[in-house]
């Protein structure tokens, strides 16, 4: 079945600087990669999604890049901001009906001010 | 629109007993999952309902866990006899159609300790 690694597990930054989450996959029939947010106590939040079909997609200050032959991809938060701070989860699933998310274990980004 | 609610946020048992968790689902959202996440983890699939029939529960402890949508909207996910390795975040989610790359909403959750 479907594996999904992620690193790192904790990443600081100094606010206005960039930040990478990278995750990998083992399934090379995945063909949906979404990115969740994940404040204290609150339920994780869609933040973007990226199809296999496209290798980059962006969206104000987030951007995920996905690379089919080597089977990761990567999330990109620039102009970083306190409020960012939270945990970010990747996954990835296969089409059909049973194409289940398979998430990686996270990464606690802290954005200082 | 309105999100997914669960409830309760939460729960706290003694081992062996029994606990139900509530979901309702986004307002015509066909597909219904029920995931479990432990502290430090990504969540993990236990269930999907497709309207009222399971598509995969491969993943649910059948012995002790229980789930049902019998009409296609509300669900409820039991736990009965609970154990200590319960303890986690029991979250719910929702997509319009069926299939993986269909984004899936989630619920608050209900934060479950077993004592």
């Amino acid at each position: 079945g479907e594996n999904v690694e992620q690193h790192p597990s904790t990443l600081s930054v100094q606010e206005g600087d960039s930040a990478v989450i990278k995750c990998t996959y083992s399934d090379s029939a995945s063909n949906y990669f979404p990115w969740y947010k994940q404040e204290l106590g609150k339920r994780p939040q869609l933040i973007i999604d990226i199809r296999s079909n496209v290798g980059e997609k962006k969206d104000q200050r987030i951007a995920v890049t996905l690379n089919k032959t080597a089977k990761h991809f990567s999330l990109h938060i620039t102009e970083t901001q306190p409020e960012d701070s939270a945990v970010y989860f990747c996954a990835a699933s296969t089409e059909g009906s049973q194409g289940n998310l398979i998430f990686g274990k996270g990464t606690k980004l802290s954005v200082k001010p | 629109e309105a999100g997914v609610a669960q409830s309760p946020r939460y729960k706290i048992i003694e081992k062996r007993q029994s606990v139900a968790f509530w979901c309702n689902p986004i307002s015509g959202h066909a597909t219904l999952y029920w995931y479990q996440q432990i502290l430090g983890q990504g969540p993990k699939l236990l269930i999907q309902f497709q309207n009222n029939g399971v598509v995969d529960d491969s993943q649910l402890p059948k012995d002790r866990f229980s789930a049902e949508r019998l009409k296609g909207v509300d669900s409820t996910l039991k736990i009965q006899p609970a154990k200590l390795e319960d303890s986690a975040v029991y979250l719910c989610a929702s997509s319009f159609g069926r299939g993986g790359s269909q984004p899936q909403h989630f619920g608050d959750g209900t934060r479950l300790s077993i004592l």
